[in-house]
This record gives structure tokens, C-alpha cells and sequence, in this order.
């Protein structure tokens, strides 16, 4: 059964720093891997999706890195600005399902 | 421009009683899935459809029924509410299992006293 942790669970940086995201699962039979971002009270927004064949996808000051073998996934953001503050959630799919970690909440300090 | 709409946005029903929550997107997306959320936890799928006519369940679809008579709509169903099912549900669809991203709705906040 697949299984999706993050780690760590809340982050507090200050602003102007650069800082990374995990996220590890458990099978490494996966379709794709997703990384989203979610405001308080809102729904969740997709940041970037890592094909099963790719190692990475930039968006920005945003970067996801994919390393099936060893079942990790990590967000990289550059330059972190307050408006990064939010949950970040990663997902993989797998046999037609998302599987979703609990997420990293993310605090920006200005 | 709507994307996936979710109605209600809040509702608060006693325990035994009965509710839809309805999903609606305008996206011609073939695939369609009902999360719920709760607190420290990751999404979870409750049930969700490959296309019209077709549901499946999901990894927690106990107490709960779904609909997908027409395309563009999915309708989560809850016979007798229970005080677990307190939670926000989230609708979200994908056009084809393509590797694009999922369009989520707003969610709905239900809590069952």
C-alpha cells in the first residue's frame, strides 16, 4: 500500500531564504508525483507535476526534484517571499489514485 | 471561467440527517474525485469516477454514496450524517490521466453535531 509522508510537518524561515521541501513514498510505481499549495480556507492549487520518467520541473522560484528509486520528492524554493505562506502538500499518483501526505505548513516571516 | 464549483460552501447537520454536496465543473474533464480533509491528515479519497455513468470506491467510502449521471457533475451523498464525518470535502477533476494537473473546488465545510 502506498504511503506519503512529509517531513517536517511546520516550517518557520525568514524571509529572503532559500529552503526545501520533502516528501518520501513508500512504492516507487508511481505515474507521476504532484506538488500543491493550499491557502487557508481554500482549495488546493497545483504547483508542479514530475512525470514518472522525469527528475525534475521548474516553475519559477520554484523547483521539484523526483528520485523514484529512493521514494523521495523534494520542493526546492528560492528567495522565499511572505506570500509562500500556505500548506504545501505532495501527492503521487498511483493506480488512478492520489495518494496525498499530511503536508508541510509553510511561515514566511517578513 | 469557473472551473470546479462546489455547493454549499458550509452546512451544519444533525446527527441522522441527510445531504448532497454538489460538484460541477465546465471543463469537459472526464475523471472526477471527492476528497475529504481533516486536521494533520492528507486528502483522502472517498469515491471517485472515470467518466459518465461510472463511480468507484476510494480508500474511505463508508457512509457514503456518489452519482455521475452526467458528465459535468459528480454528487456526494450522506444517508444518516455521523459526528466522524465532520470534515471538508473537496471535488476536484482531470481532463485525461494525461499527466496534467487536478482543478480543485473551494471545498465544503460540513460539521454533524
Amino acid at each position: 500500500k502506498q504511503e506519503v509522508t512529509q517531513i517536517p510537518a511546520a516550517l518557520s524561515v525568514p524571509e529572503g531564504e532559500n529552503l526545501v521541501l520533502n516528501c518520501s513514498f513508500t512504492d516507487s510505481a508511481i505515474y507521476n508525483l504532484q506538488w500543491f499549495r493550499q491557502d487557508p480556507g481554500k482549495g488546493l492549487t497545483s504547483l508542479l507535476l514530475i512525470q514518472s520518467s522525469q527528475r525534475e520541473q521548474t516553475s519559477g522560484r520554484l523547483n521539484a526534484s523526483l528520485d523514484k528509486s529512493s521514494g523521495r520528492s523534494t520542493l526546492y524554493i528560492a528567495a522565499s517571499q511572505p506570500g509562500d505562506s500556505a500548506t504545501y502538500l505532495c501527492a503521487v499518483d498511483s493506480n488512478y489514485q492520489l495518494i496525498w501526505g499530511a503536508g508541510t505548513k509553510l511561515i514566511i516571516k517578513p | 471561467n469557473a472551473g470546479v464549483t462546489q455547493t454549499p460552501k458550509f452546512r451544519v447537520l444533525k446527527t441522522g440527517q441527510s445531504m448532497t454536496l454538489l460538484c460541477a465543473q465546465d471543463m469537459n474533464h472526464e475523471y472526477m474525485y471527492w476528497y475529504r480533509q481533516d486536521p494533520g491528515m492528507g486528502l483522502r479519497l472517498i469515491h471517485y469516477s472515470v467518466g459518465e455513468g461510472t463511480t468507484a470506491k476510494g480508500e474511505v467510502p463508508d457512509g457514503y454514496n456518489v452519482s455521475r449521471l452526467k458528465k459535468q457533475n459528480f454528487l456526494l451523498g450522506l444517508e444518516s450524517a455521523a459526528p466522524s464525518q465532520t470534515s471538508v470535502y473537496f471535488c476536484a477533476s482531470i481532463g485525461q490521466r494525461d499527466n496534467s494537473p487536478l482543478h480543485f473546488g473551494n471545498g465544503t465545510r460540513l460539521t454533524v453535531t
